[in-house]
């Protein structure tokens, strides 16, 4: 079955840090890729999204490349800020059937001044 | 345009009661989802609908739980009789195209005492 495999957090940094955050998956067919933040209180919002092989999704300064060879996902971004610390989650959706979600388990991220 | 509006947003009761969660999902979207989140288990989908048909209901805990959507701008998520275990932050989510993304409402934080 799919899976969503995150990296571990909590993650804290500095404002301006440069920030990453792996995401590695397990489909059976061609999967779209996703970036969902959630800010405290609040449903999940849409990020970013990538639809195949080596398309690169960007939104609000994070970036993440769809890298098919190496099944990866990953969050970037060059300089956090305050307002980016919430929680991160990577899905994927199948084409397979209806295109159900399937999540990773959430990324904490802190930014601190 | 108004996004996904889950009512209420905030639900304390006794275990024993019975619990209606409300959805109204974004115009013209087909596909409709109820979500559960806890932080032993992450983010499981429960229930997806499309046209107002129940498609996967797997996710579904047990026979206390339902859903119904009577048509395409409401749907329920019921839970009769509730206990303690069923405290959670339940989100509702729709989408206009399979692969799309999905837009999530901003949650009902349920706490069953």
């Amino acid at each position: 079955g799919n899976s969503v495999t995150q990296m571990e957090g909590p993650v804290t940094l500095s404002e301006e840090a440069f920030l990453t955050i792996n995401c590695t998956y397990t489909a059976t067919g061609y999967p779209s890729l996703f970036w969902y933040v959630q800010y405290p209180g609040e449903g999940l919002q849409l990020l970013l999204k990538a639809t195949k092989a080596d398309d690169k999704g960007s939104n609000k300064g994070f970036e993440a490349t769809y890298r098919k060879e190496t099944t990866s996902f990953h969050l970037e971004k060059g300089s956090v800020q305050v307002s980016d610390s919430a929680v991160y989650f990577c899905a994927l959706s199948d084409r397979i059937g209806y295109g159900k979600l399937t999540f990773g388990q959430g990324t904490i991220l802190t930014v601190h001044p | 345009d108004a996004g996904v509006i889950q009512s209420p947003r905030h639900e304390v009761t006794e275990m024993g009661q019975e619990v209606t969660l409300r959805c109204k999902p974004i115009s013209g979207h087909n596909s409709l989802f109820w979500y559960r989140q806890t932080m032993m288990r992450g983010l499981e989908l429960l229930i997806y609908f499309n046209n107002n048909v129940p498609i996967d209901d797997s996710g579904m805990p047990e026979d206390r739980f339902s859903a119904k959507m009577p048509n395409a701008s409401f749907s329920t998520l019921k839970i009769q009789p509730s206990e303690p275990r069923d405290s959670a932050v339940y989100f509702c989510a729709s989408q206009n195209e399979i692969m799309e993304p999905q837009h999530f409402g901003d949650g009902t934080r349920l706490s069953i005492l």
